[in-house]
């Protein structure tokens, strides 16, 4: 079946500019996460959804990243202002309902200019 | 809060040698643990999981991995590693009783013919 997809797989910004990156989960697939993996290092948690309820945003770096799942479905991570520290591949995972097996997109890789 | 240390950051082996990957953990409740393989440009793909049972986990590719609760380790192995296996593996343990992940920094398996 069709996995975890994310568009644009990439994305050059030039520095000040908003992005928009989204995610399209396993249908579904009750939990999304937002994950930031940059150059060499492990992915770090960005955010959490159950349906379109955000329940921890403890990972996102400043006031300038968003996530949103309105519908419970699709979800879009917007940066606004985009800085160069924020230059990494942004991944998003999908799981079924308290399973800790989460199905990772390809990922957006960004870089800001 | 809970974490993992992956050893090695790169371990370069022959065609159809043995490995091991090492990772060691912190938890101070229940411990469940992961081995995620990311292959050049694509997302992390479930490898295996411990979250009870059987301290020796079976997954795909032919990768196992043991749970040592009193050495707070969960190793991987491969007893001959093919060329294909070439990819960066991550160990990950979710954070504060929350399916959220904590990554490790990864470990880089360069398999040489």
């Amino acid at each position: 079946g069709a996995g975890v997809s994310q568009s644009p797989r990439y994305k050059v910004a030039k520095r000040g500019q908003d992005v928009a990156l989204r995610c399209d989960p396993i249908s579904g697939h009750v939990s999304l996460f937002w994950y930031q993996q940059a150059l060499g290092q492990g992915p770090e948690f960005l955010t959490y959804f159950q349906n379109e309820a955000q329940l921890d945003k403890s990972g996102l770096p400043s006031d300038r990243f968003f996530a949103e799942r309105p519908e419970g479905s699709v979800s879009t991570l917007k940066i606004q202002r985009t800085q160069q520290e924020d230059s990494a591949v942004y991944l998003c995972a999908s799981s079924l309902y308290n399973s800790y097996e989460q199905y990772f997109g390809p990922g957006t890789r960004l870089t800001v200019t | 809060a809970q974490s993992v240390t992956q050893l090695d950051s790169q371990v370069p082996v022959f065609e159809e040698a043995p490995v091991e990957l090492r990772c060691n953990y912190s938890s101070s409740v229940s411990v469940y643990l992961f081995w995620y393989v990311q292959y050049p440009n694509q997302g992390l793909q479930l490898l295996l999981k411990y979250l009870s049972g059987s301290t020796l986990v079976k997954g795909i590719n032919g990768f196992e991995a043991e749970f040592n609760k009193s050495q707070t380790s969960f190793h991987l192995r491969k007893p001959s590693v093919h060329i294909s296996d070439t990819a960066e593996y991550f160990c990950a343990i979710p954070q504060g009783g929350s399916e959220k992940l904590v990554f490790g920094k990864g470990t880089k398996l360069t398999v040489n013919p």
